[in-house]
């Protein structure tokens, strides 16, 4: 089943403990992408890859990082969470050129106390 | 860059009634129009889409305008059931795929039975 991986969909953790949110796709898809969802500002796009070793800010990569060392992988790194990133997170690829669609994995809600 | 206000951010309406939900765009750039669906709890998914050299396109009950003069795009939903109770997210981008969209900050549609 085609499908966009992420792991954990739900942690809470506090201020400065560093952690990372998996994203795997099985689609052999060239780009992937980072969205945060928070209430009143839609999706904002964190990072972005266009291929393996490519990566490219979005409209809000602060406090973010990110890798691509394979295709189908495109961690989410959160190196020192602070409280503002409290959000819903979503992951999601796409055929790089390709009819349009984005393909969104379920989410992870993350929590920083 | 880009910049996607979209309006209302809830709208209500009664089963059978027709909704619009309408977006505007700044990049004169932008080629692409996608719209998403995302139901309670679950992922958004990408219901229909234009781009710019079309100026409306139709799927059973859902159609898409586009008026490039004026950079607004919407969404008709005709006949609507309780099945389209969800929120919905306008998108745009110059780049003629789903790389790099900027969405809309999303309508919460409820259709009353």
């Amino acid at each position: 089943e085609a499908q966009v991986t992420q792991n954990p969909r739900y942690l809470i953790t506090v201020t400065g403990k560093k952690l990372t949110v998996t994203c795997s796709q099985n689609m052999n898809h060239e780009y992937m992408s980072w969205y945060r969802q928070d209430p009143g500002l839609g999706l904002r796009q964190i990072y972005y890859s266009m291929n393996v070793e490519v990566t490219d800010k979005g409209d809000v990569p602060e406090g973010y990082k990110v890798s691509r060392k394979e295709k189908r992988n495109f961690p989410l790194i959160l190196e020192s969470p602070s409280p503002n990133q409290t959000s819903l997170y979503f992951c999601a690829s796409s055929l790089l050129l390709n009819t349009g669609e984005l393909f969104f994995g379920e989410g992870s809600r993350l929590t920083v106390l | 860059g880009e910049n996607v206000e979209q309006h209302p951010s809830t709208l209500s309406v009664q089963e059978g009634d027709s909704a619009v939900i309408k977006c505007t765009y700044s990049d004169s750039a932008s080629n692409y129009f996608p719209w998403y669906k995302q139901e309670l709890g679950k992922r958004p998914q990408l219901i229909i889409d234009i781009r710019s050299n079309v100026g409306e396109k139709k799927d059973q009950r859902i159609a898409v305008t586009l008026n490039k003069t004026a950079k607004h795009f919407s969404l008709h939903i005709t006949e609507t059931q309780p099945e389209d109770s969800a929120v919905y997210f306008c998108a745009a981008t110059s780049s003629g795929s789903a790389r790099q969209l900027t969405f809309g900050s999303g309508t919460q549609l409820t259709v009353l039975p």
